[in-house]
């Protein structure tokens, strides 16, 4: 089956405990991307990768570093967690540009940092 | 800048109503332009999609028509059910880039 997969899909952690959120996606898609879902603020995206080991800023990166050292997986890293990172967070893997173009989303993972 | 908004929800409905959220959006060039939906404790699916003006995309019941002269793509469904209960996102992708700009979602709860 087809499929993003993350986790994991709920943590609460404390304020500095550096932490990974994994991704990881089984359809060999080239690119992959992380966003953050807030109420009143839709879907924002975090950090984006076109391939391996190429990776770029999305709109909210601050405070987050990911990698991309295999096609399949896309781990977001968070060194020092801060309360205002408490969010909703989505990855999600695409084909690329195209009319075919879709993006498949993981399930969530809801993050609280106190 | 591109962006997207829609219209404040909730949107609560009875059973077999009719349904319109509206979505419009600002963009440079010729954006494609997507619907889709957040069931509880889910991660988003792909709804339906118009790659051009005038081009109508359709699913589950579900249809929207990408106008561009007023640069909307209103999603609508001539009757609603309790499964359609959801959140749904209007989101754009602009020229060759891979990102999704969404709107903020609305949320729809349709009652028996």
């Amino acid at each position: 089956e087809a499929q993003v997969t993350q986790n994991p899909r709920y943590l609460i952690t404390v304020t500095g405990k550096k932490l990974t959120v994994t991704c990881s996606q089984n359809m060999n898609h080239e690119y992959m991307s992380w966003y953050r879902q807030d109420p009143g603020l839709g879907l924002r995206q975090i950090y984006y990768s076109m391939n391996v080991e190429v990776t770029d800023k999305g709109d909210v990166p601050e405070g987050y570093k990911v990698s991309r050292k295999e096609k399949r997986n896309f781990p977001l890293i968070l060194e020092s967690p801060s309360p205002n990172q408490t969010s909703l967070y989505f990855c999600a893997s695409g084909t690329s540009g195209g009319l075919n173009y879709e993006q498949y989303f993981g399930p969530g993972t809801r993050l609280t940092v106190t | 800048g591109n962006s997207v908004t829609q219209m404040e929800g909730p949107v609560t409905l009875s059973e077999e109503a009719f349904l319109t959220i509206n979505c419009t959006y600002t963009a440079t060039g010729y954006p494609s332009l997507f619907w889709y939906v957040q069931y509880p404790g889910e991660g988003l699916q792909l709804l339906l999609k118009a790659t051009k003006a005038d081009d109508k995309g359709s699913n589950k019941g579900f249809e929207a028509t990408y106008r561009k002269e007023t640069t909307s793509f209103h999603l609508e469904k001539g009757s609603v059910q309790v499964s359609d209960s959801a959140v749904y996102f209007c989101a754009l992708k602009t020229g060759g880039y891979n990102k999704l700009i969404f709107g903020a979602g609305t949320r729809l709860a349709v009652h028996p």
